[in-house]
């Protein structure tokens, strides 16, 4: 059972750099989420996508963008990136009307 | 706004002793209240939750979390540790019957265990 797949799983990249964080689940919940886990602030929402085609800001969207194409995919971009961007990225999804969150195992990013 | 507290940043115990994790809430409505924990190096896996009914849920691995609606607590509970339950805990609180509004964390106890 795969569940949620997030890759890369560590990347090293330099300021201004374009970066897409990849997330695809198989269990065809329909919304979809983005957050951040940095020590000690715990996680953040990014930007979330309740079903395909919609999304929604989180509580720090800004200098990261997200697409719905899909059900199955929830890509989030850093168009250019920063150090402050450093920081571990979580994909989640869940189904409908029952809050539960399946988390992937998580996407490590450092900015130089 | 809803927001979760928890008040211990970091918790040592000793194997064999009994746990009590922390979690107040702020929310306007009825919420779902879960636990989360988190392994080094891991995602996120769902402890328990409660959604209605029973105050008292029973989670995996012998946690146990009592939601007391006059304290705004969800507090979880284990009565005896073990090595492995060495992890970081999250509470997260949304709103019931309200769709995919997305859950809101706490920053998180982190737990050690000692021999």
């Amino acid at each position: 059972i795969a569940g949620i797949t997030q890759a890369p799983t560590s990347q090293i990249l330099a300021a201004g750099r374009r970066m897409t964080l990849r997330c695809t689940q198989d269990m065809r919940h329909n919304a979809m989420y983005w957050y951040r886990q940095d020590l000690g602030l715990g996680l953040r929402l990014i930007h979330y996508s309740n079903t395909a085609g919609t999304t929604g800001k989180g509580e720090v969207p800004d200098g990261y963008s997200v697409s719905r194409a899909n059900t199955d995919d929830f890509p989030l971009t850093l168009a250019s990136a920063v150090p402050s961007q450093t920081s571990v990225y979580f994909c989640a999804s869940s189904q409908a009307g029952t809050g539960e969150l399946f988390f992937g195992e998580g996407s490590r990013l450092t900015v130089l | 706004a809803q927001s979760v507290t928890q008040p211990d940043i970091h918790i040592t115990v000793s194997e064999g002793a009994s746990l009590e994790l922390r979690c107040n809430y702020s929310y306007g409505a009825t919420p779902y209240l879960f636990w989360y924990v988190q392994s080094p190096g891991q995602g996120l896996q769902l402890l328990l939750k409660y959604f209605s009914g029973d105050t008292l849920v029973q989670g995996i691995k012998g946690f146990e979390a009592e939601f007391k609606r006059s304290q705004s607590s969800f507090n979880l509970r284990k009565p005896s540790v073990h090595w492995s339950d060495a992890a970081e805990y999250f509470c997260a609180v949304g709103p019931f019957l309200s769709g995919n509004t997305p859950l809101v964390f706490g920053k998180g106890t982190r737990l050690s265990v000692i021999a």
